[in-house]
């Protein structure tokens, strides 16, 4: 069973409006870690923003902000005011448990597409 | 001052070559891993190791040897290249502090002809 669903292959959003990408989630383990990449055409892996299972605030970080819905089991990625160096491709990612493996599972991710 | 780097960034090389990437992260993390992205830009774990101990190890062909000298460094040999090892290799590190979040290397982008 998908772990990380991303269900949408490719988003488009006008300059300066807002954008949410979609992520929902699996898992039985009560402690997780929630998070968003980036990857830009030039190939690299950026951290955005990090929630943990138990904050209980949204976590937001400049522009980007995470949606967090537990029950719901979902955590959109919120980007405000979009810029044209936002067209990439956006990862959400899962780490189950907080010993042993810290293992990440990545989802298949959504190409945005920022137009001017 | 590169948090994470990676040497080769390109490394084309012949079917049946044995090959090295390494892996260097001055973030004095305790933690790092080796992932696979296909072309279909899949991002998949091969590896970890924290502390030098190997944590986790996927179903990956045993050509795949990774090599830990010390807690800054980790290394990849693959043996016997075939064309499907053909990808992007991402190398990570992580603390515990700030969940795990993990800080990726430029990749290495391999190309097995």
């Amino acid at each position: 069973a998908q772990k990380i669903t991303q269900t949408q292959p490719g988003m488009f959003v006008q300059e300066k409006e807002a954008v949410t990408l979609d992520c929902t989630y699996d898992t039985s383990d009560p402690s997780y870690g929630l998070f968003w990449y980036k990857q830009p055409s030039s190939g690299e892996m950026i951290f955005l923003i990090y929630q943990g299972s138990y904050d209980q605030q949204n976590a937001t970080e400049g522009r980007y902000s995470l949606n967090f819905q537990k029950a719901r089991k979902s955590a959109n990625l919120v980007i405000s005011a979009s810029q044209l160096g936002d067209s990439a491709m956006y990862f959400c990612a899962m780490r189950e448990g907080n010993t042993g493996g810290f293992k990440t599972i990545f989802g298949a991710g959504t190409r945005l597409f920022v137009k001017a | 001052d590169t948090a994470v780097s990676q040497t080769p960034k390109y490394l084309v090389t012949q079917m049946g070559n044995d090959k090295s990437i390494k892996c260097e992260q001055n973030l004095g993390h305790d933690t790092m891993y080796w992932y696979k992205q296909d072309s279909k830009k899949f991002l998949k774990i091969m590896f970890s190791y924290n502390n030098k101990e190997l944590i986790i190890n996927e179903t990956v062909p045993n050509r795949f040897s990774p090599k830990s000298p010390d807690k800054a460094h980790l290394n990849l040999h693959i043996n016997s290249l075939e064309l499907g090892d053909s990808a992007v290799y991402f190398c990570a590190s992580s603390q515990v502090s700030g969940g795990h979040t993990q800080y990726f290397g430029p990749g290495t982008r391999l190309t097995v002809l």
